[in-house]
């Protein structure tokens, strides 16, 4: 079974600009989490979504929003991107909402300059 | 609210030796605690998870951990380290909410 996969790997971007980043769950997974990962932040939290609706939601600015497909595929978005965005986005995914394995995928490096 | 406390974020040993790296978490009802690595440049992967069950949980790759309530602890441990086991181990946490609150990562060194 293949296992998450995110797209693009690796993103370069200029502040201000927009971006949209990709993820496709475990077949047959329903729940998508998203976490954004900094040297200086470590791993923090951003939403989690589960049939087609947002179920959580971390501390970040309304630039960051997401959305889920009816085939569980997700994607993120961040407007008018800073330098502080630059970060590795990691994708999860799990059988349903509430279950509690999660299963990562490699993650898009976003840079911002 | 529930946090978790990774001591240590840098740990060496050398090759052949006992691994220990420490997670301490706080949750105000039963948690679920899970371990990962992560390797450069690559997502994080599931190394053990404790969900009620055993208190001594044993994962991939050689290694277990276990769960002690009285001392709200999770430490991972290796018996021998390898080489290969040298990257970024991160505990997490994932009661109530569901959300999993990770801990700050602790990078392993194995020297030769």
């Amino acid at each position: 079974k293949a296992g998450v996969t995110q797209t693009p790997r690796y993103l370069i971007k200029t502040r201000g600009q927009q971006v949209t980043l990709s993820c496709s769950p475990i077949s047959g997974h329903r729940s998508v989490s998203w976490y954004q990962q900094t040297p200086g932040q470590g791993l923090q939290f951003l939403f989690e979504y589960f049939s087609e609706t947002q179920r959580n939601k971390g501390n970040f600015p309304g630039r960051f929003s997401g959305r889920q497909f009816s085939n569980s595929r997700s994607e993120m978005n961040v407007s008018t991107l800073e330098l502080g965005d630059s970060a590795l986005y990691l994708c999860a995914s799990s059988l349903a909402e509430g279950a509690r394995e999660q299963y990562f995928g490699p993650g898009t490096r976003l840079t911002v300059t | 609210a529930q946090s978790v406390t990774q001591l240590g974020s840098h740990v060496s040993v050398s090759e052949g030796a006992l691994v220990l790296l420490r997670c301490n978490y706080s949750s105000s009802v039963p948690p679920y605690l899970f371990w990962y690595v992560q390797y450069p440049n690559q997502g994080l992967q599931l190394l053990l998870k404790y969900t009620s069950a055993a208190t001594l949980v044993k994962g991939i790759n050689g290694f277990e951990a276990e769960f002690k309530k009285s001392e709200t602890s999770f430490h991972l441990t290796k018996p021998s380290a390898h080489m290969s086991d040298a990257a970024e181990y991160f505990c997490a946490v994932s009661s109530g909410t569901y959300k999993y609150i990770f801990g700050t990562g602790t990078r392993l060194k194995v020297l030769a």
